[in-house]
Order: C-alpha cells, then sequence, then structure tokens
C-alpha cells in the first residue's frame, strides 16, 4: 500500500463547477501538506502549502487538512478549462531533508 | 518557468548503455533534488543534494548515481538502463534543506529501447 493515496480519475467537470480533489495518507508523521498541478508534459507546479490541520485559502483554490483521519483536500471554484490538469498532493515529514512523498494524481479535464 | 532548467528535454537509449542528466537550479537555491516519474509508481524522490552535500535518498537504485558540483547544478547519471528505467526524471530546488516550497524543472524524459 502507497503511503499517499489519490483517485486517479479523470474528474470530468463543467465549466464554473467546483472540483472536489482528495487524498489519503497513512503516516501520522506527515505535517506539511502540499497540493502540486502539472500540466501535460510539464514539471509539477507548486499551488497550495498547509502545515498541519486546517484550512488554506488562495483565489479560487482552498486547501483543507484533516489530520485526525488523515485526509488531505483541494478544493477549486469556479472552475475554468485552463485549470485542466493532473493534480497531485505532496506531504513531508519535519526534518528528514525536505523529502516529498506523492499521491498518484488526479488527472481533472473542465469542459467549456 | 520555475527558473529550474533540466537538459536533454528528451532522451532516447538502449538497455545497458549510460546516461547523464543535467540540472541547473533556481539562482540562490542550494538544495537539489531528483525525482523519477512512471506511469505504474508516480512521482518518487530520489536524492537531495545541499550546497554539495547528499541530504536525503530515497527509492534510488545502486545504477543510478548523484553529484552536487560547486556551481550548484547536479548530474543525474544512469547506468546499465532497463527497460523499466524508462520515465520522467524531474530536478527540484528549493533555498534551503527545509524550505517547504520545491520548484521543479521541465524534467527529461528517458525512453530506453
Amino acid at each position: 500500500q502507497k503511503e499517499v493515496e489519490q483517485d486517479p480519475g479523470p474528474l470530468s467537470v463543467p465549466e464554473g463547477a467546483i472540483v472536489s480533489l482528495n487524498c489519503t495518507y497513512s503516516n501520522s508523521a506527515f505535517q506539511y501538506f502540499m497540493w502540486y498541478r502539472q500540466y501535460s508534459r510539464k514539471g509539477p507546479e507548486l499551488l497550495m502549502y498547509t502545515y498541519s490541520s486546517g484550512n488554506k485559502e488562495d483565489g479560487r483554490f482552498t486547501a483543507q487538512v484533516d489530520k485526525s483521519s488523515k485526509y488531505i483536500s483541494l478544493f477549486i471554484r469556479d472552475s475554468q478549462p485552463s485549470d485542466s490538469a493532473t493534480y497531485l498532493c505532496a506531504t513531508r515529514v519535519e526534518g528528514a531533508g525536505n523529502k516529498l512523498t506523492f499521491g498518484g494524481g488526479t488527472r481533472v479535464l473542465v469542459k467549456p | 518557468d520555475s527558473g529550474v532548467t533540466q537538459t536533454p528535454k528528451h532522451l532516447i537509449t538502449a538497455t545497458g548503455q549510460r546516461v547523464t542528466l543535467r540540472c541547473s537550479p533556481r539562482s540562490g537555491d542550494l538544495s537539489v533534488y531528483w525525482y523519477q516519474q512512471s506511469l505504474d509508481q508516480g512521482l518518487q524522490f530520489l536524492i537531495q543534494y545541499y550546497n554539495g552535500e547528499e541530504r536525503a535518498k530515497g527509492n534510488i537504485l545502486e545504477r543510478f548515481s548523484a553529484q552536487q558540483f560547486p556551481d550548484l547544478h547536479s548530474e543525474l547519471n544512469l547506468s546499465s538502463l532497463e527497460l523499466g528505467d524508462s520515465a520522467l526524471y524531474f530536478c527540484a530546488s528549493s533555498a534551503g534543506t527545509s524550505a517547504e516550497t520545491q520548484y521543479f524543472g521541465p524534467g527529461t524524459r528517458l525512453l530506453v529501447l
């Protein structure tokens, strides 16, 4: 079993809808949680970063972390066709360098 | 553009061969990370260097090695290549050893035939 699990999708939504993405993880030592966006044939790009439990909002993006259930979420409001990409959740443990553990990614398609 | 550069963009080689992937971090960043992305394994951490020294190691095969040079660029050497080594190899950089933001390069696509 992978340390971070993520539904591969694809997740298809109409333009303007809310996109809801989530990951589960097994290692309770994970304290930092990130969401990366990856367009086809490009490198991952950091979208959101959260430390421990709680919510964080940045424009159309909201990240949530629930450490009690080992569950992390990303919501994209007013989705646009340009949001079509693969979204990767990532976690890391305090210390131990800066090794990131990624989920497998969810492919999202926003249809005009 | 993240500021991280990787060369070459594409590499096609044969089994048993050796290749070298190169990465230049963002200006001012001292840490360099290497990741492998394949369809079946996803994005996996290989190794981290900080200011020339190895800092953390992941699931890196013994056939693979890396180093970071005094000018902070890094090279990932892959030897005795196998078909299963075909993947996207990403380099990322960050300012320090525990800085939360890693900036990824565009990747090198390796195809082993």
